[in-house]
């Protein structure tokens, strides 16, 4: 079983301030994917990064997956209140998920 | 519409008490998939099912029995239940074999009293 350890566990910011969560392991991936789930809601899937150095965009939202395939990031510029959940990252292949980071966008 | 339904969505259950959570998938996927959620943990994968076949049981107790009729439907079966498996289960698809990733209906609540 492959472990992911998300930082910070919890992150609370005004609207319109940028911010980075980490996806971390000791292991390599083959591909790495990032959720939002909202409060009585499963996960949404946003992206999936398969090539090491990957940086894919989604509106606001920039993923980068580490050259090394061991960790992934996820920044958000001028976050905004719609922007508030639960951000996890999963390995693909072992079906695993991290801990997830708990973010709350203020108004 | 998610294209993932889970029923029901909240459950209250006594520790004597039998009863089911039901999920079905219209994605046409492959693989399914039942995770618990609870408010101190990550998400837990349980079981996966891929074409029908069960592929994986997590250590889960017995108390706990899955059943995969067909690739569009997962049932999670519970009985004499324990105060600590109160959490929100979610039952996800996906095409194996595939880095589309996980579909997930939107959970059941479950509440052991």
């Amino acid at each position: 079983t492959q472990l992911l350890e998300q930082s910070p566990q919890f992150l609370s910011i005004q609207e319109g301030e940028n911010l980075t969560v980490y996806c971390n392991s000791s292991s390599v991936f083959s591909s790495l994917q990032w959720y939002r789930q909202e409060p009585g809601e499963g996960p949404v899937l946003l992206v999936t990064v398969v090539t090491g150095g990957e940086v894919k965009k989604l509106k606001r939202l920039t993923f980068q997956f580490g050259d090394a395939r061991k960790d992934s990031s996820l920044h958000i510029t001028a976050a905004q209140p719609g922007d508030t959940g639960l951000y996890l990252c999963a390995g693909v292949r072992d079906m695993r998920f991290g801990a997830g980071t708990r973010l709350t966008v203020k108004p | 519409e998610t294209g993932v339904t889970q029923t029901p969505r909240h459950l209250v259950m006594g520790m004597t008490n039998k009863k089911s959570l039901k999920c079905e998938q219209h994605l046409g996927h492959n693989a399914m998939y039942w995770y618990k959620q609870s408010a101190k943990k990550p998400l837990e994968l349980m079981f996966v099912y891929n074409f029908k076949e069960q592929t994986e049981n997590n250590s889960v107790p017995s108390r706990f029995s899955p059943e995969c009729p067909n690739s569009s439907h997962l049932f999670l079966h519970l009985h004499t239940l324990q105060p600590e498996d109160s959490a929100l289960y979610l039952c996800a698809s996906s095409q194996e074999g595939r880095d589309y990733g996980y579909t997930f209906g939107s959970g059941t609540r479950l509440t052991v009293v």
